[in-house]
């Protein structure tokens, strides 16, 4: 049981420049969401999935795009790679969002370290 | 706005030295609050939800505590493998596209890097 997997697990890129990162979840999580974490940041919220087919923005979604493929695999899209998005991105699923349960717990994928240079 | 500060920024102990790490928070609608625990170059790992005022939980050297403005992770006897960055985190309600309120955002403290020497 792998729980949260993200790739890849480092990247470099220049300026302008853009790629895709990817996570999938097996434990049949209706809910998933992506963070970046910075210094003196803490973790924020980029984008989130409250369930298959929907998607919407977080606290710092500018420069972003996501993809729900399916209920397993939510992606994130950097179109034209800039400095300030170097950080550390995290994935994180929950089986969903409720309140006041524990279907809230959200688990964390190990992170991409990307840095554009 | 809703904070979530966490104090101290850093702690560092002898092994067997207990202690504790505030969480406080300045939200409007808390539905609850979780701790995390991060090593580093890994991703958060769950330890606790406290949902109530009173609620108390524990696991091995650790005890999580919530009042209505604060949150505290008690370590006891603590040993060089809790070293980890400790963050605290509460649960907002959130408004998605699908139409009405449902809750799941999780707003993060900066967290508190625990180092326990030996």
């Amino acid at each position: 049981n792998a729980g949260v997997t993200q790739t890849p697990k480092f990247q470099v890129l220049k300026t302008g420049q853009s790629m895709t990162l990817q996570c999938a979840q097996d434990m049949n999580h209706n809910s998933m969401y992506w963070y970046r974490q910075d210094p003196g940041m803490g973790l924020r919220l980029i984008y989130y999935s409250a369930s298959e087919g929907t998607t919407d923005k977080g606290e710092v979604p500018n420069g972003y795009n996501v993809s729900r493929l399916n209920k397993r695999e939510f992606s994130l899209r950097l179109e034209s790679a800039a400095p300030s998005q170097t950080s550390v991105y995290f994935c994180a699923s929950s089986e969903a969002l409720s309140a006041f349960s524990d279907k809230n717990i959200q688990y964390f994928g190990a992170g991409t370290r990307l840095s554009v240079l | 706005e809703d904070q979530v500060t966490q104090s101290p920024e850093a702690l560092r102990l002898q092994e067997g030295e207990s202690s504790s790490l505030n969480c406080s928070y300045t939200v409007s609608g808390l539905r609850g609050l979780f701790w995390y625990r991060q090593d580093p170059g890994k991703g958060p790992e769950f330890l606790f939800t406290l949902y109530s005022a009173g609620e108390e939980k524990e696991k091995e050297r650790l005890k999580a505590t919530l009042t209505k403005k604060e949150s505290f992770l008690h370590i006891t006897a603590p040993k060089p493998e809790d070293s980890a960055t400790y963050l605290c985190a509460v649960l907002l309600p959130l408004n998605y596209n699908a139409g009405g309120t449902s809750y799941g955002k999780l707003t993060f403290g900066q967290g508190t890097i625990l180092t326990v020497h030996p």
